[in-house]
């Protein structure tokens, strides 16, 4: 069966440090794959996605994605966060038979220390 | 842009209650969806509709039904609220009724709390 799993509940970095979430699906073929951002009381809001060709993706705020088939990851990175960026992320996948649905990861809670 | 409304930022109902959470999209989306989001537990999905009057479920849809009379509405309907689903309610939406690439717009969420 298709699962996301997000490894890191709760991450804490200082503003300006780099960051890394860490993103693992399981899927047979090739996936399309989504980050999302939940600021506190808000829905959520797409940050990037990957369909297909080059594994490094770009997205809105500074933030980029690798699709590593190998490891079955897609980990989210941005190289200075800013005290903005704290909130939740959450790593989705797309589900088999091109529904249009999206299988959720657990979250990532991110809090930025000054 | 696009614009996922949902009509209510939070409730507080009694349980036993009927409850309806409405939402609704001013894109002329085909897909539409409602998720459940719980502490370490993601995104779950509730129901899903690909047109009007037509839905399926997801993976949670006990206790709940749905409503789509038109396009740009879809309705959540709690038929006797219980205290375990006390919790925040997403709406979503997407433009084509098949298609794995497409982008989900979200409301804002809606805080139920049933007491």
């Amino acid at each position: 069966a298709q699962s996301v799993t997000q490894p890191d509940i709760h991450i804490t970095v200082s503003e300006g440090a780099s960051l890394e979430l860490r993103c693992n699906y399981s899927y047979g073929a090739t996936p399309y794959l989504f980050w999302y951002v939940q600021s506190p009381g808000q829905g959520l809001q797409l940050l990037l996605k990957y369909f297909s060709g080059d594994t490094l993706v770009q997205g809105i705020k500074g933030f980029e994605a690798e699709f590593k088939r190998s490891q079955s990851s897609f980990n989210l990175r941005k190289p200075s966060v800013h005290w903005s960026d704290a909130a939740e992320y959450f790593c989705a996948v797309g589900r088999s038979g091109n529904t249009g649905k999206l299988i959720f990861g657990q979250g990532t809670t991110l809090q930025v220390k000054p | 842009d696009v614009k996922v409304t949902q009509s209510s930022r939070y409730l507080v109902k009694r349980t036993g209650e009927k409850v309806f959470l409405e939402c609704v999209q001013d894109m002329d989306h085909e897909n539409m969806f409602w998720y459940r989001q719980d502490p370490g537990l993601g995104l779950r999905l509730i129901y899903f509709s690909y047109d009007v009057k037509m839905k399926e479920k997801g993976d949670i849809p006990e206790g709940y039904s749905v409503s789509r009379e038109k396009k740009e509405r879809f309705s959540l309907i709690l038929e006797s609220a219980s205290t375990n689903q006390t919790s925040m309610y997403l709406c979503a939406s997407t433009p084509d009724r098949v298609g794995g690439r497409n982008i989900q717009y979200f409301g804002a969420g809606t805080r139920l709390s049933v007491l």
